[in-house]
């Protein structure tokens, strides 16, 4: 069976420090994953998925097969950044993790 | 970027009535479009894929005859919560895929909030 896991729930960091979230899947084929955020009294948003290896707002995230991990990591957080993200893997529908709540303290 | 809708935005009802959510797909047409239901600091759980002429497929556990959805057009889905009760009080998301078949990138609508009463 499909499942995400994103162990934190609440990630507190200080602004221009830097940041990972963490997120393990589990799949036995070949995945798609994604992370998608969602800001204050906003909708969820595609923020990046593994296939178009891009940054986006300066955020990266790697797929390591070997340890089933998609960490999204970003290297100095803006407070802009505070939102709740979901990482998300993909066979044929999206199954998400619990997501985890960012707060960017100044 | 593509733009999904749902309405209305809050729904208040008595217990045992049917409420009914649209979600709309404004500026593209959806082939495929999925239905989520959020509780409070929960994650979104999948709910059914509705797709365009054919009928929903629904996750394990989730009701058929309870939560009836219908997409009748290539911009429309429906999601009806029939015969309500305080329980099925939640936060109801849909997506739509500019894809049929693998998802791709999904757009969210803003969400439903149901409270019954």
């Amino acid at each position: 069976a499909q499942r995400v896991t994103q162990p934190e729930k609440l990630l507190s960091v200080f602004k221009g420090a830097p940041v990972e979230l963490k997120c393990n899947y589990s799949y036995s084929g070949s995945p798609e994953l994604f992370w998608y955020v969602q800001y204050s009294r906003q909708r969820l948003q595609l923020l990046l998925r593994h296939i178009s290896r891009e940054s986006i707002k300066g955020f990266t995230a790697d797929l390591n097969k070997g340890e089933t991990s998609f960490h999204l990591k970003k290297p100095f957080a803006q407070e802009e950044d505070s939102a709740m993200y979901y990482c998300a893997l993909e066979p044929q529908k999206l199954v998400f993790g619990q997501g985890t709540r960012l707060t960017i303290n100044p | 970027g593509a733009v999904v809708s749902q309405h209305p935005s809050r729904v208040i009802c008595k217990s045992g009535t049917s409420v009914k959510i649209e979600c709309r797909s404004l500026d593209f047409q959806a082939t495929t479009m999925f239905w989520y239901r959020q509780f409070p600091k929960q994650s979104l759980m999948l709910m059914a894929t509705s797709n365009e002429g054919s009928k929903a497929t629904y996750e394990q556990g989730v009701e058929k005859d309870k939560f009836l959805i219908n997409h009748a057009s290539l911009t429309l889905s429906t999601l009806t919560v029939t015969s309500a009760h305080p329980e099925d009080s939640s936060f109801y998301i849909c997506s739509a895929s500019l894809q049929r078949g693998n998802t791709g990138e999904l757009f969210f609508g803003e969400g439903s909030r149901l409270t019954v009463l």
